[in-house]
């Protein structure tokens, strides 16, 4: 059983660039979610996919966007990215109706 | 007032005491989790609890419903504790997202 893996795991990128990550959901799961984590504090939900379909959103500007593919893997794209985007972002998988979640190791983005 | 408020914010502790942290959430929920995350980011799912007590090990975590709050508890503590614990409930509503507490950075010494 594999878990989840993101990439990449470091990046840095300059303001105003766009960037994308990815994530392998553990095998079996249907769902993807999408977390921030700033320095010193909790992630906070960016939005999940279920079945290819966007299926909730927090509070975050449509530049950040997402793709979840056919085998269930995930993309998070960034566009016009600003210093403040600089954070961990975390992707979690799991089955709907199960309520766990596998967590990756995260992508540490760097905006300068 | 965040949704998920957790106590305390620090603690450090001696290898082998028993330690207790707390979490306290505003919203209706289906779950409650307990997560581990070590330096360099990944987050490790210690437990997912809906009423009652789980144990894994060392490891103790609680939930009371009706007041809406959690504790995990860390028996005979060792120095590979040291880690950040966040405590994250499962809403309803809006794609069942989870929302984080700001975590407990827990050292232990030995």
């Amino acid at each position: 059983e594999t878990g989840v893996t993101q990439s990449p795991t470091h990046l840095i990128k300059t303001r105003g660039q766009q960037v994308t990550l990815r994530c392998s959901s553990q095998s079996g799961h249907n769902t993807v979610s999408w977390y921030q984590q700033a320095l010193g504090q909790g992630p906070q939900f960016i939005f999940q996919y279920y079945r290819e379909e966007e299926n909730g959103r927090g509070n975050f500007p449509p530049r950040f966007s997402g793709l979840q593919f056919p085998n269930y893997s995930s993309e998070l794209n960034v566009n016009a990215l600003e210093l403040d985007d600089s954070a961990l972002y975390l992707c979690a998988s799991s089955l709907e109706g199960w309520g766990g979640y596998t967590f990756g190791s995260g992508t540490r983005l760097t905006v300068v | 007032k965040n949704e998920v408020e957790q106590s305390p914010q620090n603690l450090t502790a001696q290898e082998g005491e028993f330690i207790t942290i707390n979490c306290s959430y505003s919203v209706g929920i289906s779950a409650l989790h307990w997560l581990q995350q070590h330096p360099g980011g990944g987050i490790v799912s210690l437990f997912m609890l809906s009423s009652g007590k789980k144990k894994h090990g060392r490891l103790i975590a609680t939930i009371n419903i009706q007041e809406k709050h959690s504790s995990l508890h860390i028996t005979a503590s060792h120095p590979r504790d040291s880690a950040v614990y966040i405590c994250a409930v499962r809403s309803g509503g809006n794609g069942n997202k989870l929302v984080f507490g700001a975590g407990t950075i827990l050292r232990v010494k030995s």
